[in-house]
């Protein structure tokens, strides 16, 4: 079973359209993440919730939206689709936040979103 | 967080061990160091997690001297299943709840 899984894997899509990716955890982990790793490599955080709850919202466009309907899935919703928005998206997810020794990050596959 | 330093690239042997280490001058009393593996499409991988001294698992080594202002992530015999890439990550943002993931290091591992 894939503890952290993201769909769809490839997702390719034309400038201003509006998509969507799905993340699950059966981890039971309460926190998790979206990450966007783009063509030189960087993994940035861009959104953490915690209970559902929003704790961090790193600088990104409003055009993305997180939604996360129960502790196990958190999907994001990327409206207007630009060309900079093409990057591997992943999701991730831990138990409590990522201080101390017990904060080990579960990340999945990722997503691979490319914008004509 | 603190900013963190090391090589952008490394290459070795099978059967090897490599040494990767890591500079974070400015690490915070209470921050733990960690590192992650990522191989080519796929997310980012736990290895190892230490606060000082050396702490050992099955896949790897960490060194971490006694001012903690660097740390060594170890791997015994690399395999050519070891390229990969790696990341140093000390402490997270105010919150406990950010992790940012800097270059790492890309390993290469040849026959």
């Amino acid at each position: 079973d894939t503890a952290v899984s993201q769909t769809p894997k490839y997702l390719v899509t034309q400038m201003g359209n509006d998509k969507s990716i799905k993340c699950e955890q059966n981890l039971g982990h309460d926190t998790m993440y979206w990450y966007k790793q783009d063509s030189k490599k960087f993994l940035k955080i861009m959104f953490s919730y915690n209970n559902k709850e929003l704790i961090i919202n790193e600088t990104v466009p409003n055009r993305f939206s997180p939604k996360s309907p129960d502790k196990a899935h958190l999907n994001l919703h990327i409206n207007s689709l630009e060309l900079g928005d093409s990057a591997v998206y992943f999701c991730a997810s831990s138990q409590g936040g990522v201080v101390g020794i017990n904060g080990e990050l579960f990340f999945g596959e990722g997503s691979r979103l490319t914008v004509l | 967080l603190a900013k963190t330093t090391q090589p952008i690239s490394m290459d070795s042997y099978e059967g090897q061990e490599v040494n990767i280490t890591c500079s974070h001058n400015n690490i915070a009393t209470n921050d733990y160091i960690t590192w992650y593996q990522q191989f080519p499409s796929q997310g980012p991988r736990f290895i190892i997690q230490g606060y000082k001294t050396k702490v050992t698992n099955e896949v790897a080594s960490l060194f971490i001297p006694a001012d903690r202002k660097s740390s060594t992530l170890s791997l015994p015999r690399v395999s050519l299943s070891d390229t990969a890439v790696y990341y140093c990550l000390v402490g997270t943002d105010p919150s406990g709840y950010a992790l940012n993931f800097g270059k790492g290091t890309s390993l290469l591992v040849t026959p």
